[in-house]
């Protein structure tokens, strides 16, 4: 059980172009959603959480505008990357929460986005 | 507030040898505390999880970390390293119903 589904799992888009990636909960509801951006050999970095229903919150640094986060449904958040530039190329990563859950967070296999 | 530091950001053993990878955390509070493990273009993996019930927690593939307060540390360690087991791991802490906040990573190699 606790399977997140992330698609595409990876994608090439041109410079001023927007690209959505879809982050799934497959057996589980989930109220709460976070993305994560990660660069080459490094940790993983928080952009925002994502809430069904409501406004995302995302992390100080983080543009809302070029990074539009939507949760309309307890199984589906999608993140967008609007007007994506080379500097935007990162793999991202999703992750999920059951709701009411034991604090078990399960995260998608990430999709690599590449700018050209 | 949340924070989590892993010592040594390369580990490298030999295949059959201790594994032991290092994290102490900050909380303002209880934490929940987590080891994950990446593969290469993948997702991360649950290894094992504390969520205050008891403090040395057994996980899969033959992991477990041991949860010590006084120490605020949570290391994970395998008795046998094997080569399967070369990838990037994570520690994170959260507390509460809360995001997940990550340490910088270990990179573990297994040589033979």
């Amino acid at each position: 059980g606790a399977v997140v589904s992330q698609h595409p799992s990876w994608v090439i888009c041109k410079s001023g172009t927007s690209v959505k990636i879809e982050c799934r909960s497959l057996d589980f509801q989930a109220t709460t959603m976070f993305w994560y951006r990660q660069f080459p050999k490094q940790s993983l970095m928080l952009m925002a959480t994502s809430n069904e229903g409501s406004k995302a919150t995302y992390e100080q640094g983080v543009e809302k505008d070029k990074f539009l986060i939507n949760h309309a449904s307890l199984t589906l958040s999608t993140l967008t990357v609007t007007s994506a530039h080379p500097e935007d190329s990162s793999f991202y990563i999703c992750s999920a929460r059951p709701s009411g859950g034991d604090y078990g967070y399960t995260f998608g296999s990430g999709t690599r986005l590449t700018v050209v | 507030a949340q924070s989590v530091t892993q010592l040594g950001s390369h580990v490298s053993v030999s295949e059959g040898a201790l594994v032991l990878l290092r994290c102490n955390y900050s909380s303002s509070g209880p934490p929940s505390l987590f080891w994950y493990v990446q593969y290469p273009n993948q997702g991360l993996q649950l290894l094992l999880k504390y969520t205050s019930a008891a403090t040395l927690v057994k996980g899969i593939n033959g992991f477990e970390a041991e949860f010590k307060k006084s120490e605020t540390s949570f290391h994970l360690t395998k008795p046998s390293a094997h080569m399967s087991d070369a990838a990037e791991y994570f520690c994170a802490v959260t507390r509460g119903y809360n995001k997940l906040i990550f340490g910088a990573g270990t990179r573990l190699a297994v040589h033979p």
